[in-house]
C-alpha cells in the first residue's frame, strides 16, 4: 500500500489566497484525520471524518477553514483567505475501526508557509 | 479534557546507552490507547510503540519498551542501546479508540556519537 498521501508537500502563498490541502487516505481506513503542527501549539486535531462524514470538527480555528470529504479516498482542507499565522504543517492521517490499537497512519505533511 | 505532558523538552544520551523519556497523561475513562510516535527531521510521524490500557504487560518493541502505571497515569519510554538514527523528536499520545490523538508537546532527543 502506498500510505497516506497529501499533496503539495510544500505550499507558499501570499496572504489573502485561498489554499486547498489535499489527502488520500489508505484505501479502506473509514477514519480519516486533519492535524496541524506549529511549534507554539503543538500538533492538535483540526476535524475527523468517519465513513465521509465530519464527527468533530471543534478544532477548526475559523470560518476561514473548511474540510470536506466527498468520497472514501479523498478529502479537502481549505484555508480561505489565508493569513500569516496559518503557516505550519498540517497533516493528514487515516485509520481503521477495530484495527490495532485504532492506529492512525499518518502521510508526510503539507508545509504551509503565508506571506 | 484529556491532556497529555512530556516534562522534558530535550534529552542527550551517548550512542549505544540507555534513555528514558516522560509522559504523563489526564484523564477520567478506564480503556484507552497510549502511543509513542518519532518524528525525524523529514518530518513524518512514526509510530514507535502503543500500549492498551487494559493491558497490565508492558508493550515491548526491539530496543524500545514502555513502563505504564496506570494508577500513576503514566507512561514513559525507554530506548535501549541507543543508535544515531533514533534522533528526533518524540511525542507522547493519547486516544480513545476510534478517536482524535491528544498529543503532548514532544521530546527532542539527541544522540552523542
Amino acid at each position: 500500500d502506498a500510505g497516506v498521501i497529501q499533496s503539495p508537500r510544500h505550499e507558499v502563498t501570499e496572504m489573502g489566497q485561498e489554499v486547498t490541502l489535499r489527502c488520500k487516505p489508505i484505501s479502506g481506513h473509514d477514519y480519516l484525520f486533519w492535524y496541524r503542527q506549529t511549534m507554539m501549539r503543538g500538533l492538535e486535531l483540526l476535524i475527523y471524518f468517519n465513513n465521509n462524514v465530519p464527527i468533530d470538527d471543534s478544532g477548526m480555528p475559523e470560518d476561514r477553514f473548511s474540510a470536506k470529504m466527498p468520497n472514501a479516498s479523498f478529502s479537502t482542507l481549505k484555508i480561505q483567505p489565508s493569513e500569516p499565522r496559518d503557516s505550519a504543517v498540517y497533516f493528514c492521517a487515516s485509520s481503521l475501526f477495530g484495527g490495532i490499537s485504532y492506529e492512525q497512519y499518518f502521510g508526510p505533511g503539507t508545509r504551509l508557509t503565508v506571506t | 479534557a484529556q491532556t497529555v505532558t512530556q516534562s522534558q523538552p530535550e534529552m542527550s544520551v551517548q550512542e549505544a546507552e540507555t534513555v528514558t523519556l516522560s509522559c504523563t497523561y489526564d484523564t477520567s475513562e478506564s480503556d484507552y490507547y497510549l502511543f509513542w510516535y518519532k518524528q525525524p527531521p523529514s518530518r513524518q510521524m512514526i509510530l514507535v510503540i502503543r500500549q492498551e490500557a487494559y493491558k497490565q504487560q508492558n508493550a515491548t518493541e526491539n530496543r524500545f519498551s514502555v513502563n505504564f502505571q496506570k494508577a500513576a497515569k503514566s507512561f514513559s519510554l525507554k530506548i535501549s542501546d541507543s543508535q544515531l538514527g533514533d534522533a528526533a523528536m518524540y511525542f507522547c499520545a493519547y486516544s480513545r479508540g476510534a478517536q482524535k490523538l491528544v498529543f503532548g508537546q514532544g521530546t527532542r532527543l539527541t544522540i552523542n556519537p
